[in-house]
């Protein structure tokens, strides 16, 4: 069965840190990967996109995240994070052979002041 | 521009009661989505429309949910009867007709059901 996994479900960041967190998807064929965040309070919003080409995308806020096919992957980083940045982050996943999205578990970041 | 319009925000039934939600998708929005997401985990989908025909709803439990999307525009999901474990909130989302089908967001619906 098709299925997105984010390997980690809290993290806890002092400001400055880097991040990177984790997504694999299952195997079946080509896909359209997306990162989507939910700040406190707030509704779910695309945070950045990747369909084809270039696989390292650039998203809002500094965020980028690497496509590396050989592992299914499709990692979110940013360089130095902010304390605004504290919010839930999904990873998702369209099989382009179908409709479907499947959204990863959820990481909560939370960044200290 | 108007964002994925949801009611209600939020709702309390008990067991074996009725209860339906609705949305309006951002205009000419041409695919809606509902999803149900339980606590600690991502929302999951339950039906997908294009314009108002169903292009998915493979984990739609259809004994006791409903959804409906007339005339293409608004929709409306439903559960009747609802048990404990639909306890969750319930998100719309649209898409435009050639996005890729990045999704934009409603607030939500959460419902408890005691």
């Amino acid at each position: 069965a098709q299925s997105v996994s984010q390997h980690n479900h809290h993290v806890i960041l002092s400001e400055a840190a880097s991040l990177e967190l984790g997504c694999n998807y299952s195997y079946g064929g080509t896909v359209n990967l997306f990162w989507y965040v939910q700040y406190p309070g707030q509704h779910l919003q695309l945070l950045l996109k990747y369909f084809s080409g270039d696989p390292l995308v650039k998203g809002i806020k500094g965020f980028e995240a690497e496509f590396i096919k050989s592992k299914f992957s499709f990692n979110l980083r940013k360089p130095s994070v902010q304390w605004s940045d504290t919010a839930e982050y999904f990873c998702a996943v369209r099989y382009t052979g179908g409709f479907k999205t499947i959204f990863g578990a959820g990481t909560r970041l939370f960044v200290k002041a | 521009e108007a964002g994925v319009a949801q009611s209600p925000r939020y709702k309390i039934i008990e067991k074996r009661q009725s209860v339906a939600f609705w949305c309006n998708p951002i205009s000419g929005h041409a695919t809606l989505y509902w999803y149900q997401q339980i606590l600690g985990q991502g929302p999951k989908l339950l039906i997908q429309f294009q314009n108002n025909g169903v292009v998915d709803d493979s984990q739609l439990p259809k004994d006791r949910f409903s959804a409906e999307r007339l005339k293409g525009v608004d929709s409306t999901l439903k559960i009747q009867p609802a048990k404990l474990e639909d306890s969750a909130v319930y998100l719309c989302a649209s898409s435009p007709e050639a996005s890729g089908y990045e999704q934009y967001f409603g607030p939500g619906t959460r419902l408890t059901v005691t």
